[in-house]
């Protein structure tokens, strides 16, 4: 079946470099995207959104990506910060109601 | 800044009895979600909730599972005879004013069946 994935299930980045998260999506149905940060213990935190109709969305040091050719999503982290360090999912929204959550990428944030 | 909530945080039962998580979405919501995570797996969809009937589900949300809205303010999901396997975060989520906009999470129940 059609399905959201992570490329890469952990990243390490040293603080204050630029981090990328990247996400293959395979349903071309699919019109709405987000991406969630997990901290330890706790639910998932909305960073950014993106619908089909744009390419790029930027928030506060959050950039989103989105490939539509490829069916690829990308979040991007300008100067990463320890407080960082969490586990981020990818989502998409087919239908408007459920969310497919991504496996998630834990990003770890050395100093 | 408004934000869903859940109770109990914790909750541990013996296998085959009932339970009832409790959430207070955002207030000015109308649209309401339950999701499960297993232990180091991705989060998954439960069921979806609107003008007070349910608008999804998924294969997940068996004969066992029920949701409710009580009153103005409270979503409830019941699970009627627990199993082990339903060990789980359960999350509960809402969403403004159409289905397809940002679904805010509360900070869960660890749910533990014995």
């Amino acid at each position: 079946g059609e399905s959201v994935g992570l490329h890469l299930p952990t990243l390490s980045v040293q603080e204050g470099d630029n981090s990328i998260i990247n996400c293959a999506y395979s349903n071309s149905a699919s019109d709405y995207f987000i991406w969630y940060k997990q901290e330890s213990g706790k639910g998932p935190q909305f960073i950014i959104d993106i619908r089909s109709n744009m390419d790029k969305r930027q928030g506060q040091r959050v950039t989103v990506l989105l490939n539509k050719t490829v069916k690829h999503l990308s979040l991007q982290i300008a100067a990463t910060q320890p407080g960082d360090s969490a586990v981020y999912f990818c989502a998409e929204n087919m239908s408007g109601y459920a969310l497919n959550f991504g496996k998630g990428t834990s990003l770890l944030v050395t100093p | 800044e408004p934000e869903v909530t859940q109770t109990p945080s914790h909750q541990v039962t013996q296998m085959g009895q009932e339970v009832i998580l409790r959430c207070v979405p955002i207030s000015n919501h109308l649209y309401f979600y339950w999701y499960r995570q297993i232990l180091g797996q991705k989060v998954e969809f439960l069921v979806s909730f609107y003008n007070n009937e349910i608008s999804e589900k998924s294969e997940i949300f068996d004969d066992q599972f029920s949701v409710e809205r009580p009153d103005g303010s409270n979503f409830t999901l019941k699970i009627r005879s627990t199993k082990l396997e339903d060990s789980a975060m359960y999350f509960c989520a809402s969403s403004g004013g159409t289905a397809q906009e940002t679904q805010y999470f509360g900070p869960g129940t660890r749910l533990l069946v014995l």
